[in-house]
């Protein structure tokens, strides 16, 4: 089954850190997400990537950039982290011939 | 543009009863529908979908009926287990490979 590997489980960062949140997929699926999870507002998509070098903004981007310069990586960047984005993050992927989307377990991120 | 609405939890429920969770969507044209479940420390995964209009899908004693004409998704099981107890997912994708989400509704069942 499609793996999508998220590096860490939970992460505490400082305000004004630049953080790295990575995400990894093993089946070559081109489209790639990255959405936040808050109580009572669901996820809520930051920034997706139909692939490799080409990302585009989702409904909630400000805060955020990606990168994607290999098709099986997409990195999350908090340029400055601020404590209104303390929230679980969670990468994913769209698999076109199943048409469905593979989760990672997702990156609790406080930051104090 | 696409929405998605369904009911606020959190929903609790005594094991073996029947379950009901209500999802609305909007959009053009003929979205395909999913259920996503989230269990407790995991991400999101496939619960059922529906391609089209009057499609039925179904998984693990769960189903829900692509019903058009009221623009609706809703979520069914007969008798619900302890093990049932997660965050439920209602969306649709309208063509674009991105999925739009409901904002999740809590399922919690006591023995």
């Amino acid at each position: 089954d499609v793996k999508v590997t998220q590096s860490s489980r939970y992460l505490v960062k400082r305000t004004g850190e630049k953080v790295f949140l990575e995400c990894v997929q093993d089946m070559d699926h081109e489209n790639m997400f990255w959405y936040r999870q808050d109580p009572g507002l669901g996820l809520r998509l930051i920034y997706f990537s139909y692939d490799v070098k080409m990302k585009e903004k989702g409904d909630i981007p400000e805060g955020y950039s990606v990168s994607r310069e290999k098709k099986e990586r997409f990195s999350l960047i908090l340029e400055s982290a601020s404590t209104n984005q303390t929230s679980m993050y969670l990468c994913a992927t769209w698999a076109g011939t199943s048409e469905k989307l593979f989760f990672g377990s997702g990156t609790q991120l406080s930051v104090l | 543009g696409n929405s998605v609405t369904q009911m606020e939890g959190p929903v609790t429920l005594s094991e073996e009863a029947f379950l009901t969770i209500n999802c609305t969507y909007t959009a053009t044209g003929y979205p395909s529908l999913f259920w996503y479940v989230q269990y407790p420390g995991e991400g999101l995964q496939l619960l059922l979908k529906a391609t089209k209009a009057d499609d039925k899908g179904s998984n693990k004693g769960f189903e829900a009926t692509y019903r058009k004409e009221t623009t609706s998704f809703h979520l069914e099981k007969g008798s619900v287990q302890v093990s049932d107890s997660a965050v439920y997912f209602c969306a649709l994708e309208g063509g674009s490979y991105i999925p739009t989400f409901g904002r999740g509704t809590s399922l919690i069942v006591h023995p």
